[in-house]
């Protein structure tokens, strides 16, 4: 049981370019999201799905799109890249419906953008 | 404008004592808290969760308290080890489909 994969675990672009941040989860989860830490910011969310096809935007989704087209998937791509996207990304999932439950992260993607 | 406010960046204690961890939301919405723990290159793990229908909720060495009235909660760990020495982050989410909101993390250090 892998749990929540993201790939790459680091990675550098220029301005300007473009990449999509993988995330796969093997809980059949419902509900996946993407987080981004900065310091002495915690986690902001960037953008989250509550199930296959369906996305909603998070506090800070500006420079971001996702899609949904199975439940194990949810890619985060970067459009036009810019310094201030350097950061630490970290997806997440967990079921959905269930009160309080706990939501399991990946090991996180650390971008730099120079 | 920041619902779940962490204010103290960091905590040190020694090993053995307790550490008490605060957080405080604005939201009376939220009916579910969450603390999770960060070790550095890591994702956040959960460690324990309240429900605002409840004051406390205990787990081995992890208790976290809960005050509606006063918009707080805290994560109380005892006895401190050296490996408890991370980022807590507190979170929030009204309902049983709502995003998680987190707070800024506080840095604990468990001295030997």
């Amino acid at each position: 049981n892998a749990g929540v994969t993201q790939t790459p675990k680091f990675q550098v672009l220029k301005t300007g370019q473009s990449m999509t941040l993988q995330c796969a989860q093997d809980m059949n989860h419902e509900y996946m999201s993407w987080y981004r830490q900065d310091p002495g910011m915690g986690l902001r969310l960037i953008h989250y799905s509550v199930g296959a096809g369906i996305t909603d935007q998070g506090e800070v989704p500006n420079g971001y799109n996702v899609s949904r087209s199975t439940t194990e998937d949810f890619p985060l791509r970067l459009l036009s890249a810019a310094p201030s996207q350097t950061s630490v990304y970290f997806c997440a999932s967990r079921y959905r419906g269930v009160k309080g439950t706990e939501a399991f992260f990946g090991q996180g993607t650390r971008l730099t953008v120079v | 404008d920041q619902q779940v406010k962490q204010n103290s960046p960091s905590l040190s204690v020694q090993e053995g004592r307790i550490s008490i961890l605060n957080c405080d939301y604005t939201n009376s919405m939220f009916d579910y808290f969450l603390w999770y723990k960060k070790y550095p290159a890591e994702g956040p793990t959960f460690l324990i969760s309240i429900s605002s229908i409840k004051d406390k909720n205990e787990d081995g060495r992890f208790t976290v308290f809960l005050n509606k009235s006063a918009k707080h909660l805290s994560l109380h760990i005892v006895p401190s080890q050296p490996g408890d020495s991370a980022v807590y982050f507190c979170a929030a989410s009204t309902g049983a489909n709502s995003k998680l909101t987190f707070g800024k993390g506080i840095t604990l250090s468990v001295r030997p």
